[in-house]
Order: structure tokens, then C-alpha cells, then sequence
């Protein structure tokens, strides 16, 4: 079982759709989780990072952490196509100090 | 510049050559990372350097990789002997110190893309 397992898509949405996003992880101990976007032949940029359970909201842009259920998931609203993007869940902590483990990324496409 | 710089961006080689890939980190920056990226894949972590500490090699696939960072600074991700299973693209990223505390962002470069034929 990979340690971060997320649903590579791809997913086509219409503009101004809500977009759910998810992944599960297997580790208790971690306890940073993050978002990350990546446009084609670019390398990642962090969108959103949360510590241990709970909401964030930054614009458009909801995370949410269940470590209870060991599920992360990142929301977007009225979805753009400058959305159109490969969504990586990222996470870290524990034992695993200094390394962040990735799922395997969202391929997003938000047409007109 | 003011983002982390790798190079080069493409490089297609022979397979069984040795290859050697840079990273310059942004300056400052204590926390230097390696990750693989598979066709279709997530990130494949490989190797960290935190400051002056021994680097967490754990990522390494086989002992034909290697990296070096010298001065804190410049980082070398050597293949040798590749493989076309080696072919994919590889990405660096640093941040200001590592762990995860305080939202310590990793900054990512656009990368190097391997292939080996």
C-alpha cells in the first residue's frame, strides 16, 4: 500500500464548477499536510499547507485535514480555467523529518 | 536569479552514459531536496540536505545515483550507467530550513527532463 494514494483523474469540470480534490494516507504520524499546483513543464508551487486537523480557506481555495480518517482534501470554487492544473497532495512529519511523500496528482482541466 | 535554477532543462543521453544534473537553491536557503517525477507519476523523493548534517540518501533507487551539495550551496545529482527506466523529469527544491514547521514552503525548479535511449 502506497503510503499516499489520490486519484489521478483526469477530471473535466465546466467554469465556475466546485472541484473536490482527495487523498488518503496510511501514516498516523504525519502531521503536515500541503497542496501543491503544477502547470505543464513546470515545477510545483505550494497552494496550500495546513498543520494537523481542521479548515483553511484562502480565496477560491479550501483545505481540509480528517486525521481521524487520514483524509486531506482541497476544494476549489467557482473554478477557473487558469485552474486547469496537476494537483499534487503532499505530506509530512513524523518520522519522515525534512521529506515530504507525494500523491500521485490530479489532472485538472476547467473548460469555458 | 531569484528562484531555484536547474540545469540543464532537457538531456537526452545514451543509455549506459553518466549524467550529471545541477541545482542552485535559492541563496539563503539550508534545505536542499531531489524528487523524481514518473510519467503520469507523483514525486519519487530521493535525497535531502539539511545544512551541515549527513543527508537523507533513503530515496536513492540504486546505488548508480548519487548527489553532492558543496559549500551549502550547488547541489550534483549524478546517474551513472543509466537506464531507460531512469528516464523521467527531476526536480529540486529548497527552503529556508528544513521540516515542515511554520509552513516552511519548498520552492521547486522547473526541472530536468532525462531521457535515456
Amino acid at each position: 500500500q502506497k503510503e499516499v494514494e489520490q486519484d489521478p483523474g483526469p477530471l473535466s469540470v465546466p467554469e465556475g464548477a466546485i472541484v473536490s480534490l482527495n487523498c488518503t494516507y496510511s501514516n498516523s504520524a504525519f502531521q503536515y499536510f500541503m497542496w501543491y499546483r503544477q502547470y505543464s513543464r513546470k515545477g510545483p508551487e505550494l497552494l496550500m499547507y495546513t498543520y494537523s486537523s481542521g479548515n483553511k480557506e484562502d480565496g477560491r481555495f479550501t483545505a481540509q485535514v480528517d486525521k481521524s480518517s487520514k483524509y486531506i482534501s482541497l476544494f476549489i470554487r467557482d473554478s477557473q480555467p487558469s485552474d486547469s492544473a496537476t494537483y499534487l497532495c503532499a505530506i509530512g512529519g513524523g518520522t519522515s523529518y525534512g521529506k515530504l511523500t507525494f500523491g500521485q496528482g490530479t489532472i485538472l482541466t476547467v473548460h469555458p | 536569479g531569484a528562484g531555484v535554477s536547474q540545469s540543464p532543462s532537457n538531456k537526452v543521453t545514451e543509455k549506459g552514459k553518466d549524467v550529471e544534473l545541477r541545482c542552485d537553491p535559492i541563496s539563503g536557503h539550508t534545505a536542499l531536496y531531489w524528487y523524481r517525477q514518473s510519467l503520469g507519476q507523483g514525486l519519487e523523493f530521493l535525497i535531502y540536505f539539511q545544512g551541515n548534517s549527513a543527508p537523507d540518501k533513503s530515496g536513492l533507487p540504486s546505488d548508480r545515483f548519487s548527489a553532492e551539495r558543496t559549500g551549502g550551496s550547488v547541489s550534483t545529482l549524478t546517474i551513472q550507467r543509466t537506464q531507460q527506466e531512469d528516464s523521467a523529469v527531476y526536480l529540486c527544491a529548497s527552503s529556508i530550513r528544513g521540516g515542515f514547521q511554520g509552513s516552511t514552503e519548498a520552492f521547486f525548479g522547473q526541472g530536468t527532463r532525462l531521457t535515456v535511449v
